[in-house]
């Protein structure tokens, strides 16, 4: 089974709906990440979480917000999404134990979104 | 933020050697991991250099100048497998966040 795991695996939509993007994990890391991913942009960072009660922006949060509802579980909404959201949406998760090797992220398989 | 250059794009033939260079600018630098992307997928870690010299997994190995913030990633004996984009990213103390660069799409050719 994989580690970390994506709900919906495809989505499309229409301007203006709300849409949520799921992410859980089993590895039992303390770190999420949710990214999208642009061809010729390379992965850009959208919101980030350190534990269930700490929730950070990143570089490109506009227009989006997310909800830490358990250690394993991270989700991503699109409050009203427009097509330029159209993206591949990726969770990633890390662990926190105090070596510096534990920035090494492990991606789940990616949301391939579409807003028409 | 860091600003993290790779090449756009390499070709090579099977069974060659392709080298994909990664400069990167930052302070408190705390590492520095290459993943491999295959088209539609996610990203899958390869490699984390902290300490100056080369790491060597098999087929791949990667290096890492701190004082030239720069690093390769050497993939030997080139499968058609390894056609993917290659991904560097920088990591930064007390940050806690990687920061990837464009990645470089290889091409490996019969």
């Amino acid at each position: 089974d994989a580690d970390v795991t994506q709900t919906p695996r495809n989505r499309i939509t229409k301007t203006g709906k709300r849409i949520m993007l799921e992410c859980s994990q089993t590895k039992g890391h303390d770190r999420m990440y949710w990214y999208r991913q642009d061809p010729g942009l390379g992965l850009r960072l959208i919101y980030y979480s350190f534990d269930v009660k700490d929730i950070n922006k990143g570089e490109i949060s506009d227009g989006y917000s997310v909800s830490r509802q358990a250690q394993a579980k991270f989700s991503l909404s699109l409050e009203s999404a427009i097509p330029n959201q159209t993206a591949l949406y990726f969770c990633a998760t890390s662990r926190m134990d105090g070596q510096a090797s534990t920035d090494t992220q492990y991606f789940g398989p990616g949301t391939r979104l579409t807003v028409l | 933020g860091q600003n993290i250059d790779q090449p756009t794009e390499m070709t090579a033939t099977e069974g060659a050697i392709v080298q994909i260079n990664c400069t990167y600018q930052t302070s408190g630098f705390n590492g520095l991991f290459w993943y491999q992307q295959h088209a539609g997928e996610a990203p899958t870690f390869l490699s984390y250099n902290v300490l100056d010299g080369l790491e060597e997994k098999g087929r791949f190995s990667s290096f890492l100048s701190r004082s030239k913030g720069y690093s390769y990633l050497l993939l030997k004996e080139l499968q058609m497998k390894d056609s993917a984009s290659y991904l560097c990213a920088v990591s930064i103390i007390n940050d806690y966040k990687l920061s990837f660069g464009a990645g470089t799409t290889v091409t490996v050719r019969a």
